[in-house]
């Protein structure tokens, strides 16, 4: 078990670029959380994924984002025409739901992008 | 709507003592919660959990307590160390759909030497 793993670590964009990250989860985890945290504040949901299909997205996913994870395993996050407005971590989690119950989600180490 | 806040935004301690950080929660079909450590430039990283079906989890040094009642969560570190400096965050969630967490803004905590 490596844990969940994020790709970039840190991106710097300039302002109407696409950028895309990736993150690897915890093997045999089937679900999988995108988050957004900004300076201060908690981590806000984004969408989620249980195996390759995406289930729930968030308003906050507008339609310049958009987030896969083909073959159940990782996933990629794309945001498209960046906005200074997008600076910011965007973390990934993972979980492997329990029959009848939660399964903790387990956070990787983030990718901070700063949109200039 | 759903909502987690904290009561507290800073607590400073000396190390050895003993750390209480508090929740509060406005959704009442919550029935999971987490706690989660996060240091600087680093994601979140579980500490403990507790089902709506338990008042009190613990764990190594550390102790969760849930209050339905009130909606109030806690956080107990036993013999705060200056390595448990960071910001905590509570975070709710309830059975059924994605399971998503709602986060509160966190506590930063400072363990003086």
């Amino acid at each position: 078990d490596t844990g969940v793993s994020q790709n970039p670590r840190h991106k710097i964009t300039k302002r109407g670029q696409n950028v895309t990250f990736r993150c690897d989860p915890i093997s045999e985890h089937n679900r999988l959380y995108w988050y957004r945290q900004t300076l201060g504040q908690g981590p806000e949901f984004l969408t989620y994924f249980q195996n390759e299909a995406q289930l729930e997205k968030s308003r906050l996913l507008s339609d310049r984002f958009s987030a896969e994870r083909p073959k159940g395993s990782f996933s990629t996050l794309e945001i498209q025409r960046t906005e200074q407005g997008d600076s910011a971590m965007y973390l990934c989690a993972s979980s492997n739901r329990l029959a009848g119950g939660h399964g903790a989600q387990y956070f990787g180490p983030g990718t901070r992008l700063l949109v200039l | 709507g759903e909502s987690v806040g904290l009561h507290l935004p800073t607590l400073s301690v000396q190390e050895g003592d003993n750390s209480i950080i508090n929740c509060a929660y406005s959704n009442s079909a919550s029935d999971y919660f987490i706690w989660y450590k996060q240091e600087s430039g680093k994601g979140p990283q579980f500490i403990i959990d507790i089902r709506s079906n338990m008042d009190k989890r613990q764990g190594q040094r550390v102790t969760v307590l849930l209050n339905k009642t009130v909606k109030h969560l806690s956080l107990q570190i036993a013999a705060t160390q200056p390595g448990d400096s960071a910001v905590y965050f509570c975070a709710e969630s309830f059975q059924g759909g994605s399971e998503k967490l709602v986060f509160g803004k966190g506590t930063k905590l400072t363990v003086n030497p």
